[in-house]
């Protein structure tokens, strides 16, 4: 059973176009993030949702926009995607708002902007 | 901000010899500091964590420490086996306040030799 699950695994899509990552987690958290890793390995957040509502907004183009549904769900939805934003974006989860939690990361969703 | 500093950012060491991985963070408010692996293709999973309130935490191989006066932590992982081959990634953050977030160091790749 995956605890935090993001599809899709790997996207190759070219420049301009819109897409989407969707998240998952059946932990029972109240708490999810986007986080952003770049090719030399840099982990960033990105954003951060505590039930349904958001608590950090990054230094973030405004191309790139967070829904959440419900404390279950976090996805991401990129527009007119850059070859900068090619990476690696994890979605994650932890129990409680606060940072002193552990917090549980999907497997990634590979980016590639061509 | 918090400002989280890694070194080294690589490391080689002889299978069953000992690993040292040191992190410098600029917020003496900062009171969590965990560390996360990241094996290859992989999600970073926590492996261990310590809280201000105590200077040293083991787990078996791997340990912690904590020198709040000098403000850096380090980890340790002692006989050194193939599958401790990963990135390693330090974190600091002020926990228990809701809108603070994680902030990573700048990983730091371990190769075991065998």
């Amino acid at each position: 059973d995956t605890a935090v699950s993001q599809t899709p695994k790997y996207l190759v899509t070219q420049m301009g176009n819109d897409k989407s990552i969707k998240c998952e987690q059946n932990l029972g958290h109240d708490t999810m993030y986007w986080y952003k890793q770049d090719s030399k390995k840099f982990l960033k957040i990105m954003f951060s949702y505590n039930n349904k509502e958001l608590i950090i907004n990054e230094t973030v183009p405004n191309r790139f926009s967070p829904k959440s549904p419900d404390k279950a769900h976090l996805n991401l939805h990129i527009n007119s995607l850059e070859l900068g934003d090619s990476a690696v974006y994890f979605c994650a989860s932890s129990q409680g708002a606060g940072s002193g939690n552990t917090i549980y990361f999907g497997e990634g969703s590979w980016l590639t902007v061509v | 901000g918090e400002n989280v500093e890694q070194h080294p950012s690589t490391l080689s060491v002889q299978e069953g010899d000992s690993a040292v991985i040191k992190c410098t963070y600029s917020d003496s408010a900062s009171n969590y500091f965990p560390w996360y692996k990241q094996e290859l293709g992989k999600r970073p999973q926590l492996i261990i964590d310590i809280r201000s309130n105590v200077g040293e935490k083991k787990d078996q191989r791997i340990a912690v420490t904590l020198n709040k006066t000098a403000k850096h932590f380090s980890l340790h992982i002692t006989e050194t086996q193939p599958e401790d081959s990963a990135v390693y990634f330090c974190a600091a953050s002020k926990a228990n306040f809701g809108n603070e977030k994680l902030t990573f160091g700048t990983g730091t790749r371990l190769t075991i030799i065998p």
